[in-house]
């Protein structure tokens, strides 16, 4: 069975500090890991995904196999960071279905 | 494509009411799915569909939920009859494989 914990429910920071939302999984197949962001009162979205190496709004996540690992991170929070982040893994062989971390809320302080 | 479409936005109903919310997923998306957001539990998967079939409702609460995807563009989620511990956010999901794009959600409050 596919698992993602992330273990910090509560994370805040102050403005221009770095910042790692940490996420692990367990899955025994080859996985797809996601990062979708929740802004206040909107839709999830997604942030960025493994597959594609992106850098999007100066966050960045790699995919560790041997830590079993995807945390995201940023060198530079800014107050529009403030947000609820969650960790996403579907399994590659199919099926659409994702496992969804409970969630890690942001919060950038000035 | 205006992305994943849910009405109503808001929906406040007194305990025992049926309340059925509704989603139109992105078009070509073969994947449908249903969440419910709530402080306490965070996001839950509800149910998926493929394909306009359901594949798991494992998540489904109790038998007072069901849902429905009669065609590939129309969904629905109805609670009969609700209660107050269903008022949460419940969110619609479309997805072509593996990246799920998500409705704006139907507040849902049960008086």
């Amino acid at each position: 069975a596919q698992r993602v914990t992330q273990p910090e429910k509560l994370l805040s920071v102050f403005k221009g500090a770095p910042v790692e939302l940490k996420c692990n999984y367990s899955y025994s197949g080859s996985p797809e890991l996601f990062w979708y962001v929740q802004y206040s009162r909107q839709r999830l979205q997604l942030l960025l995904r493994h597959i594609s190496r992106e850098s999007i709004k100066g966050f960045t996540a790699d995919l560790n196999k041997g830590e079993t690992s995807f945390h995201l991170k940023k060198p530079f929070a800014q107050e529009e960071d403030s947000a609820m982040y969650y960790c996403a893994l579907t399994c590659r062989t199919g099926a659409g279905k994702s496992t969804f971390g409970d969630g890690t809320t942001l919060t950038v302080k000035p | 494509d205006a992305g994943v479409i849910q009405s109503p936005r808001h929906e406040v109903t007194e305990m025992g009411q049926e309340v059925t919310l509704r989603c139109k997923p992105i078009s070509g998306h073969d994947y449908l799915f249903w969440y419910r957001q709530t402080m306490m539990r965070g996001l839950e998967l509800l149910i998926y569909f493929n394909n306009n079939v359901p594949i798991d409702d494992s998540g489904m609460p109790e038998d007072r939920f069901s849902a429905k995807m009669p065609n590939a563009s129309f969904s629905t989620l109805k609670i009969q009859p609700s209660e107050p511990r269903d008022s949460a956010v419940y969110f619609c999901a479309s997805s072509p494989m593996d990246t799920q794009y998500f409705g704006p959600g139907t507040r849902l409050t049960v008086l």
